[in-house]
């Protein structure tokens, strides 16, 4: 049973904070995505990696940033937490191979309010 | 050109109504559309998806109607009950883009009992 897991459900931080969102995947996959969910504008996409150390922009990178050491592990970070960041945090991942055509495995998610 | 336009936005059907959710895109070179179910406190999944050279897909009681002449794509739930009550993402994507997806904005259906 694929899992994908987020280090937080809920997470309160003030502007300025810097902050660390971290996924976790067990199963191997190669791809993993980062995405904000806000009313609205559905899912849009901040940041994406094929593989370890490897990292791409998404469509609305500005002021974040990613990390991924382990293939398993993709962290987000919030350089300098801002309220219009105030948002739910979804992390997903899928195989490579098989390109578009692979199922997109989504965490829970981490609602994030920054004061 | 990447976008994909979903609406409703809300919708609220009687138990055992038909509720259409529709998209459309503009990219023709998308060649993999699915549909993805969001309940409550939990992330979305797939819930069933298609490409484009069939032009309807059935998979229990959710149905995907495409028509690619016009560049839109739909989903229907038939015989809809509370439990289907949730908010469905379309999607869109083409294979070289390494399994990133293109979203709709949501739609939140509530189906009164």
């Amino acid at each position: 049973d694929v899992k994908v897991t987020q280090s937080s459900r809920y997470l309160v931080k003030r502007t300025g904070e810097k902050v660390f969102l971290e996924c976790v995947q067990d199963m191997d996959h190669e791809n993993m995505f980062w995405y904000r969910q806000d009313p609205g504008l559905g899912l849009r996409l901040i940041y994406f990696s094929y593989d370890v150390k490897m990292k791409e922009k998404g469509d609305i990178p500005e002021g974040y940033s990613v990390s991924r050491e382990k293939k398993e592990r993709f962290s987000l970070i919030l350089e300098s937490a801002s309220t219009n960041q105030t948002s739910m945090y979804l992390c997903a991942s899928n195989h490579r191979a098989g390109g578009a055509y692979n199922e997109q495995f989504f965490g829970p998610g981490t609602r994030l309010t920054v004061l | 050109q990447q976008q994909v336009k979903q609406s409703p936005q809300s919708l609220i059907v009687q138990k055992g109504g038909i509720p259409i959710i529709n998209c459309a895109y503009e990219n023709t070179a998308f060649d993999y559309f699915p549909w993805y179910q969001q309940f409550p406190g939990k992330g979305p999944a797939l819930l069933i998806a298609i490409r484009p050279d069939v032009s309807e897909k059935k998979e229990g009681r959710f149905t995907i109607s495409f028509n690619k002449s016009a560049k839109q794509f739909s989903l229907h739930i038939m015989d809809s009950q509370p439990g289907d009550s949730a908010t469905y993402f379309c999607a869109a994507s083409f294979n070289n883009q390494g399994g990133k997806l293109i979203f709709g904005q949501g739609t939140e259906l509530s189906v009164k009992p």
